[in-house]
């Protein structure tokens, strides 16, 4: 099983800063098979990115994602106040196995 | 637009067997895609349960495989899963998914479309 670790825990930022959030993978993803997902409270995950650097329908473009291999980093350009939330990789090189990092939380500084 | 929701007791018994539901809407299941389950336990992170294909081929977590089933009827609209022997453990909120398409292509990948989940509460 890939087990994907997400860093930094939290991430404390004003708005208008850029947010830079880290997922490595314990063992090459296979044809860069990351998707990132915004996860805000008492609401379900919404996918953002698939494929490593694809942006999901609708998902606003200050959202980008990049990476290969084992190192793959989300990137907010400037955070809107509605962007702080949790925020989850998950990889699909090994499917059928499927899993999860645990998560970055962006809060308001 | 395609839309899921679960359905299902939101309080079941240690060592009885966790049901839930997801009917789709907007959307047939016939068309290729695979769908799937993933829980969340209180304060905590993602976990992929299992998912299933348009024909019933199913793929499960395999730590969890011995008590799981998913199972799909497309002229309902609706995939269901089954957890045997439940336990405190298994609390959380679940929710049904859709995997997305890799270059037109169906499979189990990345989750597109979301239901709101479901708690469910292990206790006796």
């Amino acid at each position: 099983e890939i087990v994907l670790t997400q860093s930094p825990g939290t991430l404390s930022l004003s708005p208008g800063e850029r947010a830079t959030l880290s997922c490595r993978a314990s063992q090459s993803v296979r044809n860069t098979y990351l998707a990132w997902y915004q996860q805000k409270p008492g609401q379900a995950p919404r996918l953002l990115i698939y494929g490593a650097s694809s942006r999901a329908t609708g998902i606003p473009d200050r959202f980008s994602g990049s990476g290969s291999g084992t190192d793959f980093t989300l990137t907010i350009s400037r955070l809107e106040p509605e962007d702080f939330a949790v925020y989850y990789c998950q990889q699909y090189g090994s499917s059928p196995s499927l899993t999860f990092g645990q998560g970055t939380k962006v809060e308001i500084k | 637009q395609v839309r899921l929701l679960e359905s299902g007791p939101g309080l079941v018994k240690p060592s009885e067997t966790l049901s839930l539901t997801c009917v789709v809407s907007g959307d047939s299941l016939t068309r290729g895609y695979y769908w799937g389950w993933v829980r969340q336990s209180p304060g905590k992170g993602l976990e992929w349960i299992g998912s299933v294909s348009q024909t019933g081929g199913t793929y499960y977590k395999s730590s969890l495989r011995s008590r799981l089933t998913i199972s799909i009827d497309t002229s309902r609209k609706q995939f269901s899963l089954k957890v045997t022997s439940a336990t405190a453990a298994d609390t959380a909120v679940y929710y049904c998914s859709r995997h997305g398409s890799v270059r037109g292509d169906y499979g189990i990948n990345y989750f597109d479309t979301w239901g709101p989940g479901t708690l469910v509460i292990v206790s006796s």
